[in-house]
């Protein structure tokens, strides 16, 4: 059983709609991080959390540590944002363990 | 200026050489890294160094040697490459290792063992 579960595998959404993509987690750790790679392969690290919540833009990214679960958000979804989301924890040893990819359409 | 580069991006190469993928950044940040991601997409960190000394060495075969010989720079050398190496390694690096410090990756080097 991999260390990082990410939900839904695969979706699929309609421009505009709201998107939420979950990520649960089973060691105890430092940080999580969501990736986003583009169809092109290029990875961009979205957000670092330890606690509570961070917005850049139309994403919002929430952790809650006592349930060992993050969810990535993404506000008025545009075909642009489609890509695989990746997260990743850090535990406090510095290991990394990844999950295994969301991949995301988001149709026009 | 390209913040994390990676060189070179394609490689094909026959079973049995020596190659290395060459990775610098230009953002003064500490620790750099090296992940692996195979043909299921799955990402797997190898390597870290912080401040060139060696923090994170993930079960890798030891046919993989990481050399950094300053903080801006992270190398990978493999040794009697095999088929099973091909995939895409990304090279990263991060203000430190601790912290709520984001990545910034390199955009890959394509790797293919023929």
């Amino acid at each position: 059983k991999n260390e990082v579960e990410q939900s839904p595998q695969n979706l699929t959404a309609q421009e505009g709609e709201f998107i939420t993509i979950n990520c649960s987690y089973s060691v105890g750790i430092s940080a999580l991080h969501w990736l986003q790679q583009h169809p092109g392969g290029g990875i961009v690290s979205l957000f670092m959390l330890s606690s509570g919540k961070k917005k850049h833009g139309r994403l919002i990214a929430t952790i809650n540590i006592q349930e060992k679960h993050s969810s990535l958000h993404i506000t008025a979804s545009h075909p642009r944002d489609s890509a695989v989301y990746i997260c990743a924890v850090r535990n406090t040893g510095n290991q990394f363990y990844f999950g295994t990819g969301t991949s995301l359409t988001v149709i026009p | 200026d390209t913040a994390v580069s990676q060189t070179p991006k394609y490689l094909v190469t026959q079973m049995g050489n020596d190659k290395s993928i060459k990775c610098e950044q230009n953002l003064g940040h500490d620790t750099m890294y090296w992940y692996k991601q195979d043909s299921k997409k799955f990402l797997k960190i190898m390597f870290s160094y912080n401040n060139k000394e060696l923090i994170i060495n993930e079960t890798v075969p030891n046919r993989f040697s990481p050399k950094s010989p300053d903080k801006a720079h992270l190398n990978l050398h493999i040794n009697s490459l095999e088929l099973g190496d091909s995939a895409v390694y990304f090279c990263a690096s991060s203000q430190s290792i601790g912290g709520n410090y984001g990545y910034t990756f390199g955009s890959g080097t394509r790797l293919t063992v023929v």
